[in-house]
């Protein structure tokens, strides 16, 4: 089974600071996993994803991802914070063999404080 | 620009009365999802299309159907909906589905409110 949690409901970081949304999985198989965000009253916009190969994955807007296979996690990260930042962040994960579907986390609201 | 589009981005229906939400696609996917989210909480799984295979999840109410018609589009519909569906609906394409690594690609949502 798959399974993916974000153990913050909350973060708060200084406009400027450096930025880290947790994420960590649970799947049997190789994971294919994806951050994407969401502003109030909108869709989910893509960030980026972690298929194989470097750990380290660069996506929209200076975000980057650092996957860890010995920890399980796929951390969200961006070195300097801005107020436009604020919004609702999803990990989610799909297991890498057979017809498994997209399993979300429950979500981290980041708020950048000027 | 490609893009999934939904509409309308909000909709308000009495307890009951039946409502169809839609959703188009510029970006020639083959699979297509319907997602509920409540309240910031996690987008849930409704159901999928990959081309013209339907593919129900298994917790999904009875009230809750979809039709596509062609590649381009897909239809939510709510048969008789209840004060528990007021939601945001999100519809999401991929190139493909199962086990691939494509991107989900979301559209703006639809919030449903039921008076």
């Amino acid at each position: 089974a798959q399974s993916v949690a974000q153990p913050e409901d909350q973060v708060n970081v200084a406009e400027g600071n450096p930025l880290t949304v947790k994420c960590t999985y649970s799947v049997s198989g190789n994971p294919y996993l994806f951050w994407y965000v969401q502003y109030p009253n909108r869709g989910l916009q893509f960030l980026l994803k972690y298929i194989t190969g470097d750990n380290l994955v660069k996506g929209s807007y200076g975000f980057e991802a650092e996957f860890n296979k010995s920890q399980t996690s796929f951390h969200l990260k961006k070195p300097s914070a801005l107020v436009s930042d604020s919004a609702l962040y999803f990990c989610a994960v799909r297991e890498a063999t057979g017809a498994n579907n997209l399993f979300f986390g429950t979500g981290t609201r980041l708020t950048v404080i000027p | 620009d490609a893009m999934v589009i939904q509409n309308p981005r909000y909709q308000v229906t009495q307890f009951g009365k039946p409502v169809t939400l839609s959703c188009s696609q510029t970006l020639n996917h083959n699979v297509m999802y319907w997602y509920q989210q409540k309240s910031s909480q996690a987008p849930k799984l409704l159901f999928h299309y990959y081309d013209k295979d339907f593919n129900n999840e298994a917790d999904t109410p009875d009230n809750f159907q979809s039709r596509r018609p062609n590649t381009s589009f897909c239809f939510l519909d709510i048969r008789s909906p209840g004060l528990g569906d007021a939601a945001m609906y999100l519809c999401a394409t991929s190139r493909r589905g199962g086990s691939t690594s494509d991107t989900q690609y979301f559209g703006p949502g639809t919030r449903l409110t039921v008076l």
